[in-house]
């Protein structure tokens, strides 16, 4: 059985702390990982797409990395802002499957 | 513009009626897929479609089906509601690269009550 864990499953920071959450994932298979945003009353949307070993993606004040050979990324917040509290969720993507993760759920307290 | 559409946003329905929750993506995506979404368990998958006529059961297929008779279109159906299938619906699309899958473009979602 294929496995997308998150951890933590929620988080509360305060306005302007730095954050960061794990995905992992099999390391058999890979083609990709995926994360995406999600907000309260939304759809999710994604953020980053990540393919290859070592990849390094930013945008704004978020940045995710991505280890394949050890199953694993890392999503970055700097400076967290209340806009920022949303589920996080990620997803891996190989041959014929696409998993998800059962998200972070990230509150930023002004 | 690139879009999931899902329908309807909203539903109440009572025990055994027969429902049909549509999507439809304009994408040209082969990979389309069904999740639900409860409190405290993230998305779970219920069916997939690797392409037209290609259907298979995810981690929580009870009570549902699904089918696939065009690329753009995949509808869930319920054939007899139960209060346990209340919950949040998302459909998702993909494009499938033959040995992957690109990022999902969900639908805005179906909150369906079953009393």
């Amino acid at each position: 059985i294929l496995n997308v864990e998150q951890s933590p499953q929620s988080l509360h920071v305060q306005e302007g702390d730095s954050t960061n959450f794990t995905c992992s994932f099999p390391s058999s298979n890979f083609y990709a990982l995926h994360w995406y945003r999600w907000e309260t009353a939304k759809s999710p949307e994604a953020l980053f797409v990540m393919t290859l070993n070592g990849d390094e993606k930013k945008k704004g004040r978020i940045s995710a990395t991505l280890n394949t050979k050890e199953g694993y990324s890392y999503l970055y917040i700097k400076g967290s802002q209340p806009e920022d509290s949303a589920t996080y969720l990620c997803a891996f993507s190989g041959t014929y499957k696409y998993i998800f993760g059962t998200g972070t759920r990230l509150k930023v307290l002004a | 513009e690139a879009q999931v559409t899902q329908n309807p946003r909203y539903l109440i329905t009572v025990t055994g009626k027969k429902l049909t929750v549509t999507c439809s993506q304009n994408m040209n995506h082969e990979y389309m897929s069904w999740y639900r979404q409860d409190p405290g368990l993230g998305l779970r998958q219920i069916y997939y479609s690797m392409n037209v006529e290609v259907t298979d059961k995810g981690d929580v297929p009870e009570g549902y089906k699904v089918s696939r008779k065009e690329k753009r279109n995949f509808p869930l159906i319920l054939e007899s509601p139960s209060p346990n299938q209340t919950s949040l619906y998302f459909c998702a699309s993909s494009l499938s690269t033959g040995t992957g899958f690109t990022e999902a473009f969900f639908g805005q979602g179906t909150r369906l009550t079953v009393v």
